[in-house]
């Protein structure tokens, strides 16, 4: 089976880096990838790895070791828009259309 | 380019009922995928399509259907409406074939009573 694990909960002051972490257990493992979710809205695509080490897009760094099953999300200069659920997702046994979801991190970012 | 949309947004049955949701790719993808968002259960993967072909579908029961047309619109239909089946459902386009990058819809709310 498929499964991954990351926090419940992370709470950071604006302007604060905060870390995301997810572990996974995967039958076949292709990449891995993070969402963005705001209460009442639709998932955003943040970054994928599908090798080991670190990509940036802008305040938003993604990082994987697959020696260690384990990636995270990296959140710099956090604003208040920042608040939402970050969930990390591997494809589903090499269908890269279908993906496996963590349960969420809920990330609040108070003034 | 237009989003992915999906129709309805909102959308309240009573147990035993039938329903049909709607999902229209981004343009020129032609990979939909669909999820169910619960609380309880997270995000949990429903069907793909692809080409009109159903590729991979998740561990629900057969009263969850589904199908895509030639123009890579797809239709998600559930029967014999449970309880349990309120959720919030999610359809997700790719741009190809392999492409970890998803594009969701904003869902539809189904709430059955």
């Amino acid at each position: 089976g498929q499964s991954l694990e990351q926090p419940s909960e992370v709470t950071a002051v604006e302007g604060a880096i905060v870390q995301i972490n997810c572990t996974y257990q995967t039958s076949g493992f292709y990449g891995l990838s993070w969402y963005q979710q705001h209460d009442g809205g639709a998932p955003t695509f943040l970054s994928y790895n599908g090798l080991d080490g670190l990509e940036e897009t802008g305040r938003f760094s993604s990082f994987l070791s697959r020696s260690d099953s384990y990636g995270y999300l990296l959140l710099q200069e956090l604003q208040m828009k920042d608040s939402a659920s970050y969930f990390c997702a591997v494809p589903f046994s090499g269908g890269y259309n279908k993906l496996i979801f963590g349960a969420g991190t809920r990330l609040a970012v108070h003034p | 380019k237009a989003g992915v949309t999906q129709t309805p947004r909102y959308l309240i049955k009573t147990r035993g009922q039938q329903v049909t949701l709607s999902c229209s790719p981004i343009s020129g993808h032609r990979s939909v995928s669909w999820y169910q968002q619960t609380p309880g259960q997270g995000l949990q993967f429903l069907f793909e399509y692809f080409s009109e072909t159903q590729r991979n579908k998740g561990n629900f029961p057969g009263r969850f259907s589904g199908r895509q047309f030639s123009n890579s619109r797809s239709e998600m239909n559930v029967s014999t409406l449970e309880l349990g089946d309120s959720a919030l459902y999610l359809c997700a386009s790719g741009p190809r074939d392999g492409s970890y990058e998803q594009y969701f819809g904003p869902g539809t709310r189904l709430t059955v009573t």
